[in-house]
């Protein structure tokens, strides 16, 4: 299996439950990303894992906690959820060079998450 | 903040026409990208553009990085019903990555 693959791809929860989503990349990348995609907004960057360490973390509240094992797997724990953070999740990965960005992202195909 | 404006927000076109779309900042950027995401999947990147007045082709899609780096554009020929999809460009500057606003592109057969 190839690229950048995300797990599950449509997810509906309740307030109070607690629930993971998983992203995995197979393509030697050596940092990974969380994004979210609402409607009517641009994608807002939520977390960065380089080399396994979180470099970023964009003011996201603390009912996401993200988890990075190892250079391949990155997952978000959701709990206590709100409406609001009804979303598309996007998982992304990239090779980092010396402070250039030129290779790009290469996105998972996301989780529709829906808390109701 | 940062903004990164996209125009137009929508577009509806018929198969066969032409269109472009825009990407405007206030500052430079070091590189610009451009990204298609089509219903129901991630973004996919089309083209990384880094020199001032640089223009690529990537068959009927043209990019365009202007002269100061403050702006790009995307032009298609010929539009088709693939071509739908939200395109998003991205600025990348050593410290940060901006995702503009998007544009949605619906082509009618």
């Amino acid at each position: 299996e190839t690229g950048v693959t995300q797990t599950p791809r449509h997810l509906v929860m309740g307030m109070t439950n607690k629930k993971s989503l998983k992203c995995e990349q197979h393509l030697g990348h050596n940092a990974m990303y969380w994004y979210k995609q609402s409607a009517k907004k641009p994608l807002e960057l939520m977390f960065v894992y380089s080399l396994e360490e979180r470099v970023e973390n964009n003011s996201v509240p603390s009912r996401f906690s993200p988890e990075c094992p190892n250079s391949s797997h990155l997952f978000l724990h959701l709990h206590t959820l709100q409406p609001e953070d009804s979303a598309l999740y996007l998982c992304a990965s990239s090779q980092e060079g010396t402070g250039q960005f030129n290779y790009g992202y290469t996105f998972g195909s996301g989780t529709r998450l829906t808390v109701v | 903040t940062q903004l990164l404006e996209q125009s137009p927000q929508f577009l509806s076109i018929q198969e066969g026409e032409n269109l472009t779309v825009y990407c405007n900042s206030s500052s430079v950027f070091s590189s610009l990208q451009w990204y298609r995401q089509e219903p129901g999947e991630g973004p996919v990147l089309l083209v990384t553009v880094v020199t001032g007045g640089e223009v690529k082709k990537l068959k009927r899609l043209t990019f365009q990085f202007g002269d100061a780096r403050k702006d790009s554009s995307l032009h298609i020929t010929a539009a088709q019903p693939g071509d739908t999809g939200l395109y998003l460009c991205l600025k990348v500057n050593t410290d940060k990555l901006i995702f503009g606003t998007g544009t949605r592109l619906q082509v009618f057969p």
